[in-house]
């Protein structure tokens, strides 16, 4: 299968600053990535689709300016939480997406972060 | 929008037990995914659908595709405890959306 990492895996900061979140597709090149945010006890909500080479496509109600998103190149796209409130705090999950000839998706480990 | 519609929510089994869990939509889907997610961790893809009428395996668990294209269920056999977890449904209608949509997730849990 394929395998999605995301870096850190936890990360404490303090309001105000910003924290930068990395998926890196590692065995396939992804042009498509997806970053999801997960409540306790909720299902995932996607925030924004990430395109390699282009602007990002965020969901309604997410800001683009409070989460920037950058998909550099086909294996690797960063989420930057700007300006870090403690109503951020959450778990970030990314996915990539497979499209050999059949669409599937594959989660990276996500990134629980929590603002003081 | 599309929602997906899983059930049961919640469940406590036995050990031993098989499971069973479903997700309808009101629209159509071309591809079912099923995912566990366990405790602080990613989901974990665990069958993929394709086709309507498809069956597929992978170890204890089957899963159909539904020949409406609108339901898909998950089927657990001889369940252990290493099953518990969150399981989600989610699926792909197609017309040039890469998006998922996803289930409410169904928490099981196994008694030893």
């Amino acid at each position: 299968g394929a395998v999605v990492s995301q870096h850190p895996s936890r990360v404490i900061c303090k309001s105000g600053t910003s924290v930068k979140i990395e998926c890196r597709s590692l065995d396939f090149q992804a042009t498509t990535m997806f970053w999801y945010r997960q409540f306790p006890k909720q299902s995932l909500m996607l925030m924004a689709t990430s395109n390699e080479g282009s602007k990002a496509t965020y969901e309604q109600g997410v800001e683009k300016d409070k989460f920037l998103i950058n998909h550099a190149s086909l294996t690797l796209s960063t989420l930057t939480v700007t300006s870090a409130h403690p109503e951020d705090s959450s778990f970030y999950i990314c996915s990539a997406r497979v499209a050999r000839h059949q669409e599937t998706q594959y989660f990276g480990p996500g990134t629980r972060l929590l603002v003081l | 929008g599309q929602q997906l519609n899983q059930s049961p929510q919640s469940m406590f089994i036995q050990e031993g037990e098989d499971v069973s869990m479903n997700c309808t939509s009101s629209s159509i889907f071309n591809t079912w995914l099923w995912y566990k997610q366990d405790p602080g961790e990613g989901p974990v893809l665990l069958i993929a659908l394709y086709k309507a009428g498809e069956l597929t395996s992978n170890g204890r668990l089957t899963a159909q595709f539904g020949i409406t294209r609108k339901d898909s269920f998950l089927n657990i056999s001889a369940s252990i405890p290493s099953d518990v977890g969150i399981y989600f449904c989610a699926g792909y209608s197609g017309a040039g959306s890469y998006q998922l949509t996803f289930g409410k997730g169904t928490k099981l849990s196994v008694i030893p």
